[in-house]
């Protein structure tokens, strides 16, 4: 069965820069959620979209902003990036706020 | 969203059960426990949910009590693959517009031994 699909699956980017993480759901999802999880840290959600509108908003820093688009993909948008935003970013489907399945995630560093 | 609370860690031996508890004491009538767990670095994978009645898939078995204040997770011959961080949430049912995000706590390292 088709899954969800992130990229890159890597990123190495430097201090101040900026980034874009993208998330095509699994077919027929109409909800997309971010998750970002630090070194040794659990997932913790950063925000989420439900038929190309924000629904929930978590503990997302100012500086990232994020969409979805008409055909229910999602990109979070990073800038100004800081060393602390070094992290694995998970993207999660579902239909309609039901059972939520994550992608295999985006790891981000910044030098 | 309920709060839960897991043991750190487990170990079990391998083509053991394994069988792994959440408490959720204030657990509200309309929330559903999930279960997901996560080999290291990999998304999360869902592995089972409920509301009141016992579940049960492919994967494992979920038990929760009849005052669904804890839950066990089950899994039936644990495999060296089992070995993951697993985690309890709880969270309310589907409404209509909402996207309810899951609230990661710190888990139960289940450590599946041969």
């Amino acid at each position: 069965a088709a899954g969800v699909i992130q990229s890159p699956r890597h990123l190495i980017k430097e201090k101040r820069e900026t980034a874009t993480l993208k998330c095509y759901p699994i077919p027929r999802h109409d909800t997309v959620y971010w998750y970002q999880q630090g070194p040794g840290q659990d997932p913790q959600f950063l925000i989420s979209f439900y038929e190309k509108m924000q629904s929930d908003k978590g503990s997302i820093p100012d500086r990232f902003s994020a969409q979805q688009f008409s055909d229910y993909h999602s990109e979070l948008n990073m800038s100004s990036l800081e060393l602390g935003d070094s992290a694995l970013y998970f993207c999660a489907s579902s239909l309609t706020g039901n059972t939520q399945y994550f992608g295999p995630g985006t790891r981000l560093t910044v030098l | 969203d309920a709060k839960t609370t897991q043991p750190p860690s487990m170990d079990c031996a391998e083509g053991r059960a394994a069988n792994l508890p959440c408490n959720h004491s204030t657990i509200s009538g309309n929330e559903y426990v999930y279960w997901y767990r996560q080999i290291h670095s990999q998304g999360p994978q869902y592995i089972i949910h409920g509301l009141k009645n016992n579940e049960t898939n492919e994967m494992a078995s979920l038990i929760i009590t009849e005052d669904r204040k804890s839950s066990t997770l089950i899994l039936p011959h644990a495999t060296l693959r089992d070995t993951a961080v697993y985690y309890c949430i709880v969270r309310v049912g589907v409404s209509s517009g909402s996207a309810r995000q899951l609230t990661f706590g710190s888990g139960t390292q289940l450590t599946v031994l041969p």
